[in-house]
């Protein structure tokens, strides 16, 4: 049961930017880091980004990552075909002992 | 590079125990990261996470599987594992292990049916 809510679906342009959006509570969102997953078809999930806007080594600099209050987005700039995924926040909820929740997920589609 | 390889079987039937095992190749699964994880999918459906060990052997659960889950480590094997109790059509989905919550395994499917 997903308590990280996400909108089903995004699109965009090659060239674009896209932004979406996760939306959670004070027990989760609001007190802890936010952490985006993206996952291709048939593959398991790649971390984005980290501690609400960092990025891993090798994650370009398109993506982005924010957050305010209870809230968090996810910005990919410059869409590309290979961007074209599922996109799932996380947080932990409550406390650091867990558990880790999940967002609803989108899908990204590229037009 | 470290590398995660979920392994177990393919079919359970309800009712029974999922057993799952992890490998952690290489690196080390007592040093670096202090802890490792399980998240299932099932299909078409979002994420959802199970719990983690830390290498002390300290566990989470998610509150929701808690009475039926049990998270081991085996140092030696550099291994660690996830048994799943009372199995239901429900537990049918993807599993994959992870370190921390920052890298994951390809996963594996597991389909509960008699």
């Amino acid at each position: 049961q997903s308590v990280l809510t996400q909108p089903p679906s995004a699109s965009g342009t090659p060239g674009q930017r896209v932004t979406i959006s996760c939306s959670g509570s004070s027990s989760n969102i609001g007190s802890t880091y936010v952490y985006w997953y993206q996952q291709l078809p048939g593959s398991a999930p790649k971390l984005l980004i980290f501690r609400n806007n960092q990025r891993p080594s090798g994650v370009p600099d398109r993506f982005s990552g924010s957050k305010s209050g209870t809230s968090a987005s996810l910005a990919i700039s410059g869409l590309r075909s290979e961007d074209e995924a599922d996109y799932y926040c996380a947080a932990w909820d409550d406390s650091l002992s867990g558990p880790y929740v999940f967002g609803t997920g989108t899908k990204v589609t590229v037009l | 590079q470290v590398q995660l390889q979920e392994s177990g079987p393919g079919l359970v039937k309800p009712s029974q125990t999922l057993s799952l095992t992890c490998t952690v190749s290489g690196g080390s699964i007592s040093s670096g990261y202090h802890y490792w994880s399980w998240i299932r999918q099932p299909a078409g459906k979002a994420l959802e996470w199970i719990g983690r060990i830390y290498t002390s052997g300290s566990t989470n659960y998610n509150p929701s599987l808690k009475s039926r889950i049990s998270i081991s480590v085996d140092t030696s094997k550099n291994q660690f594992s996830l048994k799943l109790t009372s199995v239901t059509a429900a537990d049918t989905a993807v599993y994959y292990c992870g370190r921390a919550v920052d890298y994951w395994g390809q996963g594996i499917l597991v389909t509960v049916s008699s």
